[in-house]
């Protein structure tokens, strides 16, 4: 069946610092890939997704590549900052079925 | 676009009782989906529906939950004696059509004493 395997964390960076957090993915067929994102005491909300292999997704700096033949969608930041600190939830969609979810890693940005 | 809204936020309960959760999608979203999620895991889909119809039913949901979504829009889910492994926040997203994005409530969070 699908799944999402993303890298387990928590991720503890210094400001400004590169961010890269791992995801892969199974699936019998052509999924859409998002992450999701978690503030502290929100509810989750979309990040960025793509649809089709070779696109890549991007909003506030963050960027992941839908890369069918390594079956990735990793996420990163070039320089991440205090108010990224969040978890973050990598899913993925098929056609006819719902959505599956990471696990989540947790990201802390100290000052 | 109010967003997706649930009720309670929070709900304290003692083992055995039974519970009610609501969930108001946005307005013109066909699809709505409950999920769960525990403290350091992603959401775990438990079911959805499309309108009114219930497509899909997650294995992993014992026959003690039940979800309903009377004319297409709110929906609730119910637990009948409840355990404490019930405890847990409950989430429900929508979205406007298949394989679109999905528009998440804050959650419900369940404790069960």
């Amino acid at each position: 069946g699908d799944s999402v395997t993303q890298m387990e964390g928590p991720v503890t960076l210094s400001e400004e610092a590169f961010l890269t957090i791992n995801c892969t993915y199974t699936a019998t067929g052509y999924p859409s890939l998002f992450w999701y994102v978690q503030y502290p005491g929100e509810g989750l909300q979309l990040l960025l997704k793509a649809t089709k292999a070779d696109d890549k997704g991007s909003n506030k700096g963050f960027e992941a590549t839908y890369r069918k033949e390594t079956t990735s969608f990793h996420l990163e930041k070039g320089s991440v900052q205090v108010s990224d600190s969040a978890v973050y939830f990598c899913a993925l969609i098929e056609t006819g079925n719902q959505f599956y979810f990471g696990t989540g890693t947790s990201l802390t940005v100290i000052p | 676009d109010t967003g997706v809204s649930q009720d309670p936020r929070h709900k304290i309960t003692k083992r055995g009782q039974n519970v009610t959760f609501r969930c108001d999608p946005i307005s013109e979203h066909n699809r709505l989906y409950w999920y769960r999620q525990t403290l350091g895991q992603g959401p775990e889909f438990l079911t959805y529906f499309q309108n009114e119809a219930q497509l899909e039913k997650s294995r992993l949901l014992s026959d003690r939950f039940s979800a309903e979504r009377p004319k297409g829009s709110f929906s609730t889910l119910e637990i009948q004696r409840t355990e404490q492994g019930d405890s847990a926040m409950y989430l429900c997203a929508s979205s406007h059509y298949e394989g679109e994005k999905l528009f998440f409530g804050s959650g419900t969070q369940l404790s069960v004493l």
